[in-house]
This record gives structure tokens, C-alpha cells and sequence, in this order.
């Protein structure tokens, strides 16, 4: 069972442009939806996160929108350079659990010059 | 700051052998994770620690593995026998305790079993 389903699995976007990656959810006990970024070679490395209190959070070009209705979450990068590009991940986690982080199967974004 | 410590970075060995990958958490860190990831599963935790002790091994896919952290600033996750579906990164991630902050991954190790 997938908890957390993420999409689209690889995505091309021209620099500028604005880069927009989607997850949903299906457990409501989840309260914490962090977003990693992966380059080749590296580990994951936290971008952003949200909790389900906040309807959208902005750190410079990376904005989270949240729908706790619709159980899902995105991540929009705007001005997209080419530096952006690697594997970014959605995941969930609930607090009682000690950070346990469901992941979603990652999305390949590649910014074109 | 030291990040998250792994080695070996690759390790290359033969089906039936037995595998240790080693793991040094951020000094401070109670929480220690570690992953694996492929292309077909992407990312799975494997087992999670909280000061020192296994709180999380559901991810566990069988008896070969085992995980230990006889120590704040260890921890090893072992394989034995390797097989050839085991050949994955296996990452180790740190954070603080008490749920929900946020985990630093070291760079992983890259397994191949032959």
C-alpha cells in the first residue's frame, strides 16, 4: 500500500519557467510533509517543509501548497534555474512516531538553459 | 559541521557474503535512521533508532538483516548472506528526538552484489 503518491515521475521544464510537483496522501494522521531534494550521487537533503495547520509556506523560490481537504501537497519552484535540477521528493510523517518518514517514489526534474 | 558519516561509499562483493555498512550520526542527533533506495521501491526505512535502542524495524525485509548502535555515534546495518536483490544505496540519516524534525541523510552506500 502506497501511502504517499507523488507525481509526475520525471518532469522538463525551460529555466524561468515554474516547476510544479504533486502528492497525495491517504493516512489524515500524518501532521508533518517535508520535501527533499537529491542530486546524483548524494543523499537526500531537506528543501522545505509544512505542518497541516498552514495552507502554504514560501522559502525564496520554493513555495508548499496544502489542501488538507484533498489530502494532497505540491511543490511549485519558481524561476526554475538549471542548478535546480535533481530528484525531488514528497514524504509524510506522523509526530507520535518518532519522524518516521513515508516517502513518495520521487519526481526527476530537469531545467533546461 | 560533519554531516552524517557513512562508508564504505561502494562496496562490490559476492552473492552469499557478508555485508556491514557503518553509519556516524551528527554528534547531538538521538534519532538514527537508515534507508534504502531503488529504483523499483524508491526510498524504504529500513529500522530506526531512539538513543541507542531499535524503536521501528518494520522495514526489515528479512532475517539476513540486522541492524546495531552499540553507541551514540554508531551504527552498523548488516547483511548476511547477500543476495543479488539486495544491490541498492543504503543511506543513514540523523535528526533530534521527538518526532518530526528534520533528518540529514549522509551520501549513502552503494551496494552491488555479484
Amino acid at each position: 500500500q502506497q501511502q504517499v503518491k507523488q507525481s509526475p515521475q520525471s518532469l522538463i521544464v525551460q529555466k524561468g519557467g515554474i516547476s510544479i510537483i504533486n502528492c497525495a496522501y491517504e493516512n489524515t494522521a500524518f501532521d508533518y510533509f517535508p520535501w527533499y531534494q537529491q542530486f546524483p550521487g548524494k543523499g537526500p537533503a531537506l528543501l522545505i517543509a509544512i505542518r497541516p495547520d498552514v495552507s502554504e509556506k514560501k522559502e525564496g523560490r520554493f513555495t508548499i501548497s496544502f489542501n488538507k481537504s484533498a489530502k494532497q501537497f505540491s511543490l511549485h519552484i519558481m524561476d526554475s534555474q538549471p542548478g535546480d535540477s535533481a530528484t525531488y521528493f514528497c514524504a509524510a510523517s506522523r509526530w507520535n512516531q518518532g519522524g518516521k518518514l513515508i516517502f513518495g517514489q520521487g519526481t526527476e526534474l530537469s531545467v533546461k538553459p | 559541521d560533519a554531516g552524517v558519516i557513512q562508508s564504505p561509499r561502494h562496496e562490490v562483493t559476492e552473492m552469499g557474503q557478508e555485508v556491514t555498512l557503518r553509519c556516524k550520526p551528527i554528534s547531538g542527533h538521538n534519532s538514527l535512521f537508515w534507508y534504502r533506495q531503488t529504483m523499483m521501491r524508491g526510498l524504504e526505512l529500513l529500522i530506526y533508532f531512539n538513543n541507542n535502542v531499535p524503536i521501528d524495524d518494520s522495514g526489515m525485509p528479512e532475517d539476513r538483516f540486522s541492524a546495531k548502535m552499540p553507541n551514540a555515534s554508531f551504527s552498523t546495518l548488516k547483511i548476511q548472506p547477500s543476495e543479488l536483490r539486495d544491490s541498492a544505496v543504503y543511506f543513514c540519516a540523523s535528526s533530534l528526538p521527538r518526532g518530526n524534525q528534520p533528518q540529514h541523510f549522509g551520501d549513502g552506500t552503494r551496494l552491488s552484489i555479484l
